[in-house]
């Protein structure tokens, strides 16, 4: 049973157009969060939910909508995807905001723009 | 300078062979997280500590809080330790996050 998993692993497409990556988690935490690893593989926080409540919010460009339809859920919405966005992204969960909390990891998804 | 640096940045060993892995942090923490990342790209947690020193099979993890330091060691080191090591600590002044190191490549040669 995968614990935190996401949707796609890959995804290739064009400058421009809108995707979504989805995770869900099967673990009962109550924190979900976004991750981007860079090309040179440094990792950076995007978003962190609680319990569906938006409360980690990073400077990242109002294209990128994280959606949390309920708690084991938390998907990502990215419009007019640009060249930079190339990355792979991480959702990761924990029992609650994450304080002093393991966190778990899905596979990551890895986004190419062509 | 980043909150949160790793050293080295790439290591290479002989399978056998005693490995350290360094992290140092400038913000205050309430704990600090060390990740395994394989080639194929997932991210495993291996340890989560706020104070001393925790050990699980070959690995061993420490942290020196009035240093503002850790470190991670690997006896025995075997070919299928070849990893990306990473450091991240939650950061609890300001925006309370985790906040990652940039890694630390280990290659362990049979």
């Amino acid at each position: 049973d995968t614990a935190v998993s996401q949707t796609p692993k890959y995804l290739v497409t064009q400058m421009g157009n809108d995707k979504s990556i989805k995770c869900e988690q099967n673990l009962g935490h109550d924190t979900m969060y976004w991750y981007k690893q860079d090309s040179k593989k440094f990792l950076k926080i995007m978003f962190s939910y609680n319990n569906k409540e938006l409360i980690i919010n990073e400077t990242v460009p109002n294209r990128f909508s994280p959606k949390s339809p309920d708690k084991a859920h938390l998907n990502l919405h990215i419009n007019s995807l640009e060249l930079g966005d190339s990355a792979v992204y991480f959702c990761a969960s924990s029992q609650d905001r994450g304080r002093n909390q393991p966190q778990h990891f899905g596979d990551g998804t890895r986004l190419s723009i062509l | 300078k980043n909150e949160v640096e790793q050293s080295p940045q790439n290591l290479t060993a002989q399978e056998g062979e005693f490995i350290t892995i360094n992290c140092s942090y400038s913000v205050g923490i309430s704990a600090l997280h060390w990740l395994q990342q394989h080639p194929g790209g997932g991210i495993v947690s291996l340890f989560m500590l706020s104070s001393g020193k925790k050990k699980h099979g070959r690995l061993i993890a420490t942290i020196n809080i009035q240093e503002k330091h850790s470190s991670l060691h690997i006896t025995a080191s075997h070919p299928r330790d070849s990893a990306v090591y990473i450091c991240a600590v939650w950061r609890i002044q300001g925006a309370q996050k985790l906040v990652f190191g940039q890694g630390t490549r280990l290659t362990i040669n049979p």
